[in-house]
């Protein structure tokens, strides 16, 4: 049973259009992740939730928008899809020590995005 | 803001030999320092991590130290073998967990047969 998947797995689109990609974990977490890893493999962080509130954002453009419907699901929507939007971004969960856990992230396995 | 470099930015080893691979971060207030390895096509994974109430932990042929005062760690490996082939990061947090972790820049290794 997969603890972390997201969904798609590759996405292909044109420049200017809207794109989502869902996450979910069933590891009972509380905080989930997206980050972003360029073609050079760098991975930064681009928004952070815990249960369901926004508690990491990081200089992302608007036309990002994450979404948390409950704590186990993290979505990702992209308006306006720009060629430097291509990536893979990679979802993430963690539960902080404080609440029982290691504070170890658990990473999807990657949704890539190409933009033409 | 915490900046953490890594190097090398790629290493290359035969079967068997060692692998270093060492960061450097900036913020004296980290306290917590994980090392991912993600291997093609997947996610990056958690092997070890070292707190900063430590200077070495050990785990089977992987080791981190820690060295507080010149703000830096290493990730040791040894007895290479070719499922070791990956890319490796190293991160830092004065959070103690996930949060807010800053990744260095990433190491692909190579085990040669």
């Amino acid at each position: 049973d997969t603890a972390v998947s997201q969904t798609p797995k590759y996405l292909v689109t044109q420049m200017g259009n809207d794109k989502s990609i869902k996450c979910e974990q069933n590891l009972g977490h509380d905080t989930m992740y997206w980050y972003k890893q360029d073609s050079k493999k760098f991975l930064k962080i681009m928004f952070s939730y815990n249960n369901k509130e926004l508690i990491i954002n990081e200089t992302v453009p608007n036309r990002f928008s994450p979404k948390s419907p409950d704590k186990a699901h993290l979505n990702l929507h992209i308006n306006s899809l720009e060629l430097g939007d291509s990536a893979v971004y990679f979802c993430a969960s963690s539960q902080d020590l404080g609440r029982g856990g290691t504070g170890e992230l658990f990473f999807g396995e990657g949704s890539r995005l190409t933009v033409l | 803001g915490e900046n953490v470099e890594q190097h090398p930015s790629t290493l290359s080893v035969q079967e068997g030999d060692s692998a270093v691979i060492k960061c450097t971060y900036s913020d004296s207030a980290s306290n917590y320092f994980p090392w991912y390895k993600q291997e093609l096509g997947k996610g990056p994974q958690l092997i070890i991590d070292i707190r900063s109430n430590v200077g070495e932990k050990k785990d089977q042929r992987i080791a981190v130290t820690l060295n507080k005062t010149a703000k830096h760690f290493s990730l040791h490996i040894t007895e290479t073998q070719p499922e070791d082939s990956a890319v490796y990061f190293c991160a830092a947090s004065r959070t103690g967990g996930g949060n807010k972790l800053t990744f260095g820049t990433g190491t692909q290794l190579k085990v040669e047969l």
